[in-house]
């Protein structure tokens, strides 16, 4: 089954404590993109890649990083997580890069930082 | 810059009513729009999407959408209300600066049909 998978579902954790969120796509697309979802602000991009070791900013990075170093894989991590970043994230990919396709989307994870 | 405006927060339908939840979008060139559904603790599913050609366009489980440039808008439409249809909907207009296949979202309205 073609899927986006995200690790874990939901996580409550503390301020400074590091984590990552894992992301993994079998549809062996080239694009994938993290997004945080908050009441009335809808999806903001966080990070995209459009290929692997090809990674990029988006709207708001801040306190975040991503790695691309295989294809199906692209995890969020949060070094030093903070209050501000408790969200509900989600992990999309798409293909290929430049296309109209609609990406998919991961079930996403509900992170809560205490 | 491209944005979205999805002016209803929520949208509160009798179930067997046709429905609308609606989307407004700004972009310089061609807009390239789509619509998702968000059902309780599950991703994002896609609906439809227009990218060029006929202005009606017609998606998953029923739903349809039409373009208006001269409105710039892109709402959402069914016929026949169900229950099941009660979910977060997201307009989102595609944003192809950099080579890449970025979305931009609206806020979000939440569809409610009542039985």
């Amino acid at each position: 089954e073609a899927q986006v998978t995200q690790n874990p579902r939901y996580l409550i954790t503390v301020t400074g404590k590091k984590l990552t969120v894992t992301c993994s796509q079998n549809m062996n697309h080239e694009y994938m993109s993290w997004y945080r979802q908050d009441p009335g602000l809808g999806l903001r991009q966080i990070y995209y890649s459009m290929n692997v070791e090809v990674t990029d900013k988006g709207d708001v990075p801040e306190g975040y990083k991503v790695s691309r170093k295989e294809k199906r894989n692209f995890p969020l991590i949060l070094e030093s997580p903070s209050p501000n970043q408790t969200s509900l994230y989600f992990c999309a990919s798409s293909s290929p890069t430049g296309s109209y396709n609609e990406q998919f989307f991961g079930p996403g994870t509900r992170l809560t930082v205490l | 810059a491209q944005s979205v405006a999805q002016p209803e927060d929520q949208v509160n339908v009798a179930e067997g009513n046709p429905l609308t939840v609606k989307c407004t979008y700004s972009v310089s060139g061609n807009p390239y729009l789509f619509w998702y559904v968000q059902y309780p603790n599950r991703g994002l599913q896609f609906l439809l999407k227009y990218i060029t050609g006929d202005n009606l366009v017609k998606g998953s489980y029923g739903f349809e959408a039409e373009f208006n440039k001269s409105q710039t808008s892109f709402h959402l439409k069914k016929p026949s209300a169900l229950v099941s249809d009660s979910a977060l909907y997201f307009c989102a207009v595609r944003d192809g600066s950099g080579g890449y296949n970025k979305l931009i979202f609206g806020a979000g309205t939440r569809l409610a049909v009542h039985p």
